[in-house]
């Protein structure tokens, strides 16, 4: 499959503060690019995802935006909260089709 | 609402012995997935199923490993011949045939010592 990845491994923020979560994919024909948290300990938890006709997606503090020119995707999380300290990831997800995670970005959320 | 279901949560095990693993999707969900995911690393594709058919192994799955959903609902994974490598934390996951989303399970933490 194709590879998606992330460009920080590590992400620290002060509480209250707006996060950006980067990742870079390759597979232009992707019809979705889809957002988990995985708190440690748990399974991944889907947050939001964008179909690739879209540049813009938003959700209850979060934003997803899509940049197919570079091949970029990002999240944004506004007024970050302990509660989001997890690692995330981004992945495609194409109709019927296996889902590729990269490495993640772990988020931490200083107080 | 009823997620996926995997037990058991934890296991330890002694390298050499065999363990099994289930996995209950969401009901409504044809497709089944397995993943294994070790410390700072994403989750590394296994194997699926669409319904009770094995569509795609990866190489990641040695003949030690084999997975099966009999009936189209539930699904295990067997380890034989446990290595220490294979101290991981093994995820399931399930979407509906055409969905582009999954929902994975809390996952079986496994400690081969």
């Amino acid at each position: 499959g194709e590879s998606v990845g992330l460009h920080l491994p590590t992400l620290s923020v002060q509480e209250g503060d707006n996060s950006i979560i980067n990742c870079a994919y390759s597979n232009s024909a992707s019809d979705y690019f889809i957002w988990y948290k995985q708190e440690s300990g748990k399974g991944p938890q889907f947050i939001i995802d964008i179909r690739s006709n879209m540049d813009k997606r938003q959700g209850q503090r979060v934003t997803v935006l899509l940049n197919k020119t570079v091949k970029h995707l990002s999240l944004q999380i506004a007024a970050t909260q302990p509660g989001d300290s997890a690692v995330y990831f981004c992945t495609e997800g194409n109709y019927g089709q296996n889902f590729v995670f990269g490495p993640g970005t772990r988020l931490s959320v200083l107080p | 609402d009823t997620g996926v279901s995997q037990d058991p949560r934890h296991k330890i095990t002694k390298r050499g012995q065999n363990v099994t693993f289930r996995c209950d999707p969401i009901s409504e969900h044809n497709r089944l997935y397995w993943y294994r995911q070790t410390l700072g690393q994403g989750p590394e594709f296994l194997t699926y199923f669409q319904n009770e058919a094995q569509l795609e192994k990866s190489r990641l799955l040695s003949d030690r490993f084999s997975a099966e959903r009999p009936k189209g609902s539930f699904s295990t994974l067997e380890i034989q011949r446990t290595e220490q490598g294979d101290s991981a934390m093994y995820l399931c996951a399930s979407s509906q045939m055409m969905g582009h989303r999954a929902f994975f399970g809390q996952g079986t933490r496994l400690t081969v010592v």
